[in-house]
């Protein structure tokens, strides 16, 4: 699967938007991008996922980049819930496996 | 989504012991289920794919014989570290997943060996 990228944290003050970037750029055109967050302690948490088109859910925004070589993941509101480790995941919908394998992440810290 | 429970939440056992962790797919018929741990502050290994009715595949360095998973439903499956050591204590988590569907996580079940 390929690698991901993401800054290793970020900060963010509370109600204000937050823009959490995801560098892929050996992409391939069958790939998944999946964002899950972790919170301490706990198991990660489906946050959304896309192949081409931006997507919106309650939760979150997703924005693809036109060459796919990079997305964002919006939260437009931050609360102090939202502070988490964000990770973006690859993965092939048309391999033989549904596998994920995770990078780093980035932690997100909201300050009140 | 899925709701998936763990059972137990956390373990503490003796060296040497084996223990059992429990992975329940409670409203989701789960074709695959996934076992994955986590060390302090590091991110989530992989350790094992499993399909339901078929044996686990296991990542590259995860010794099967020492981590047994068993996958006999499409909503049970379970993880055995046998003969554990202090080194195989982790935050230990399973997914599930049915086709090209996300994958489902439960909330973790934190394993320490004394």
């Amino acid at each position: 699967d390929a690698k991901t990228t993401q800054p290793n944290s970020m900060e963010s003050n509370e109600e204000e938007p937050v823009h959490l970037p995801c560098n892929h750029s050996t992409i391939s055109g069958t790939d998944y991008i999946h964002w899950y967050r972790q919170l301490p302690s706990q198991g990660p948490e489906y946050v959304i996922h896309g192949l081409t088109s931006n997507v919106n859910n309650r939760m979150a925004s997703l924005a693809i980049a036109e060459d796919r070589k990079s997305s964002t993941l919006i939260l437009h509101r931050a609360t102090l819930r939202d502070a988490a480790v964000y990770y973006c995941i690859l993965r092939d919908n048309w391999g033989t496996g549904n596998q994920f394998y995770f990078g780093t992440g980035t932690s997100l810290t909201v300050i009140p | 989504g899925a709701v998936v429970s763990q059972h137990p939440s956390r373990v503490i056992c003796k060296s040497g012991t084996s223990v059992k962790i429990e992975c329940r797919s409670l409203d989701f018929q789960a074709t695959t289920m996934f076992w994955y741990r986590q060390f302090p502050k590091q991110s989530l290994m992989l350790m094992a794919t499993s399909n339901e009715g078929s044996k686990a595949t296991y990542e590259q360095g995860v010794e099967k014989d020492k981590f047994l998973i068993n996958h006999a439903s499409l909503t049970l499956s379970t993880l055995t570290v046998t003969s554990a050591h202090p080194e195989d204590s982790s935050f230990y988590i399973c997914s599930v997943g049915r086709g090209r569907e996300t994958q489902y996580f439960g909330p973790g079940t934190r394993l320490l060996v004394l």
